[in-house]
């Protein structure tokens, strides 16, 4: 079956370490990937995306994301984590005019 | 911009009775989507509107849910009769379009008993 899969369910880290999150997706042709973040009592929201042009996409909070179109991924990295990046992420891939579908979620927590 | 509203926030009611949830989406933003997310999964599409007309609903689970989207704007999901596996966190959620970002509201979480 078509689906994005996270390989992640749950990250623990320390603060100034390093993130990846991985994301896979199995679905053929053109896409659009997406990573939200959801906090700690707040609603989902777009932390970067990809459409087209360069693999490397920046978003907000230091995250960055790299397109890899012969492995169907689009991971998430972070350098240097903080405490405030403690939540839960989604990576998500839209099929050009059709509907939007999620991976399971990460949940990241960063010990100060 | 004011964001997508949702309400009630919560909602508790029994086995086989009947919820409804409202959102009003981003100001003219034709795409208008419902997630169920259960507690520890992401979020599954259930509907999928483009101005007011059904763009997918594969995945509602038709015998007991019901959306509309009357006049292209605000929407109300409907379920009746509930079921305990219904228990969970609807997301409604607006685009401007059918492929790019979207805008979630706060979600409705739904327990039942």
């Amino acid at each position: 079956a078509q689906s994005v899969s996270q390989h992640n369910h749950h990250v623990i880290l320390s603060e100034a370490a390093s993130l990846e999150l991985g994301c896979n997706y199995s679905y053929g042709g053109t896409v659009n990937l997406f990573w939200y973040v959801q906090y700690p009592g707040q609603h989902l929201q777009l932390l970067l995306k990809y459409f087209s042009g360069d693999p490397l996409v920046k978003g907000i909070k230091g995250f960055e994301a790299e397109f890899i179109k012969s492995k169907f991924s689009f991971n998430l990295r972070k350098p240097s984590v903080q405490w405030s990046d403690t939540a839960e992420y989604f990576c998500a891939v839209n099929r050009r005019n059709n509907d939007m579908r999620f991976g399971a979620g990460t949940r990241l927590t960063v010990k100060p | 911009e004011a964001g997508v509203a949702q309400s009630p926030r919560y909602k508790i009611i029994e086995k086989r009775q009947s919820v409804a949830f409202w959102c009003n989406p981003i100001s003219g933003h034709a795409t208008l989507y419902w997630y169920q997310q259960i507690l520890g999964q992401g979020p599954k599409l259930l509907i999928q509107f483009q101005n007011n007309g059904v763009v997918d609903d594969s995945q509602l689970p038709k015998d007991r849910f019901s959306a509309e989207r009357l006049k292209g704007v605000d929407s109300t999901l409907k379920i009746q009769p509930a079921k305990l596996e219904d228990s969970a966190v609807y997301l409604c959620a607006s685009s401007p379009g059918s492929a790019g970002e979207l805008f979630f509201g706060e979600g409705s979480r739904l327990t039942v008993l």
